[in-house]
């Protein structure tokens, strides 16, 4: 994950909003990824965005993008006990095969 | 279906055992990919499959050994490993292989060598 950045610990309230940030290095990515991992489970893809968009809303999610800074963001609106886990960045490098480089993963503790 | 199915879930074996990890999916994916995840890591690509050839060896040792029977199913051939292999093993599956398509992961299989 070595080219994709992450913050490794983010702490909320039960009800607050939550946002996770992610730096990618290849400019040429077109898809970004945010996936979910609970623990000792595999992944769940959470949400996705094209890299000509800026933002998209789904649900609870929003996800920002700032091509120029290479900055990626997820915001988890109410966050619950049940979104503690490990959130990944994920982009996807060109080339022609969905190769995914993910980040080192933040996890997200909720507390009450 | 959305389902990405791995067994076992667990696995332990001796260096010198041979042992297969299993990956099933019915979405009609043609690409099925093999990611392996060390202990408070994120996933590292290990091969990638499309219409069941191998497209992608990211310099896997030759310990595993990846097999794609079919369309639906892919294995990971597992022999004289060493105990730094121990890992999640995830499989996905994606539609295709362009950089566009989204990949599902399975459950994965924790692999521990003694």
């Amino acid at each position: 994950g070595e080219d994709v950045e992450q913050s490794l610990f983010l702490s909320v309230r039960e009800g607050d909003s939550s946002v996770i940030n992610c730096t990618y290095t290849d400019s040429s990515s077109t898809y970004l990824y945010w996936y979910k991992q609970e623990p000792g489970a595999g992944l769940q893809l959470l949400t996705y965005i094209f890299s000509n968009m800026d933002m998209k809303q789904d649900q609870r999610l929003t996800v920002l993008l700032n091509k120029k800074d290479k900055h990626l963001s997820l915001r988890i609106a109410d966050t619950q006990t049940g979104d503690s886990a490990i959130y990944f960045c994920a982009e996807s490098r060109s080339g022609g095969y969905n190769k995914l480089i993910f980040g080192a993963g933040t996890r997200l503790a909720v507390h009450p | 279906d959305t389902e990405v199915t791995q067994t076992p879930k667990h696995l332990v074996m001796g260096m010198t055992n041979k042992k297969s990890l299993k990956c099933e999916q019915h979405m009609g994916h043609r690409a099925m990919y093999w990611y392996k995840q060390k202990a408070k890591k994120p996933p590292e690509l290990m091969f990638v499959y499309s219409y069941e050839k191998l497209s992608i060896n990211e310099s896997v040792p030759s310990r595993f050994s990846p097999e794609c029977p079919n369309s639906s199913l892919l294995n990971l051939h597992l022999h004289a490993l060493q105990p730094e292999d121990s890992a999640l093993y995830l499989c996905a599956s994606s539609q295709r292989t362009g950089e566009n398509t989204e990949a599902f992961f399975g459950q994965g299989t924790r692999l521990t060598v003694v």
